[in-house]
């Protein structure tokens, strides 16, 4: 089973308003990142956040993490058309490698 | 910089077939991975290396090999293609580590029939 899992598996808001999507996983970790894919290209790094730290932003995101829950949130304010993207969680609790969620599709209606 | 890039975009082979899909980084990053990724999935580790040299097996390696001579290359070969390789595949690299920030190519399609 995914160790990161992200809910909803979709997402449709209208521009202007605020995204969220959560991802929780099973065991502990040292860091959780979050990944935006645009349809038909690679992944793209958004943000890491620490097992030590519990928020953390960058331009119109915030992300959360709260590890008694084990758990994480990813918020986009002020959504755009240009939102319109895949999120992924990942966290450093694979063998050998990032262990990726399935991800959250979410659509930004103009 | 270019920073990872990926060759094909798009392949179609036929079951049996061999081919090898390139990647290759222009940012020094000792770390580089493979990853397949199926509808509905995270993306899965194929093989993964930490340097020159030195490669090892991920999450789902049967079928697929690995070789890193340089720092820049690090191609996937797929010994004998089968339906169930049907993926997309990912290259990525990082500076920092396995564990870091990653940097991802675009991305080849694969179409085993």
């Amino acid at each position: 089973s995914q160790q990161g899992e992200e809910d909803p598996q979709a997402l449709s808001i209208q521009e202007g308003e605020n995204a969220t999507m959560n991802c929780s996983y099973k065991t502990s970790i040292n860091n959780l990142q979050w990944y935006r894919q645009n349809s038909g290209r690679g992944l793209v790094h958004l943000i890491l956040i620490r097992s030590n730290e519990r928020e953390k932003h960058s331009g119109r995101l915030r992300v959360t993490l709260d590890t008694s829950k084990k758990s994480s949130s990813l918020l986009i304010t002020a959504s755009r058309a240009a939102d319109t993207a895949s999120y992924f969680c990942a966290t450093d609790t694979g063998r050998r490698a990032l262990t990726f969620g399935s991800g959250t599709r979410l659509q930004v209606q103009p | 910089n270019a920073g990872v890039t990926q060759t094909p975009k798009f392949q179609v082979l036929k079951t049996g077939q061999s081919m090898t899909l390139q990647c290759a980084q222009d940012m020094n990053h000792e770390y580089m991975s493979w990853y397949r990724q199926d509808p509905g999935m995270g993306l899965r580790l194929i093989h993964y290396s930490v340097g020159a040299g030195i490669t090892d097996q991920g999450e789902v390696p049967n079928g697929y090999n690995v070789s890193r001579s340089t720092t820049e290359d690090f191609p996937l070969r797929l010994l004998s293609a089968a339906p169930s390789q049907t993926s997309v595949y990912f290259c990525a690299s990082s500076v920092s580590g396995l564990f870091y920030e990653q940097y991802f190519g675009p991305g080849t399609r694969l179409t085993v029939t």
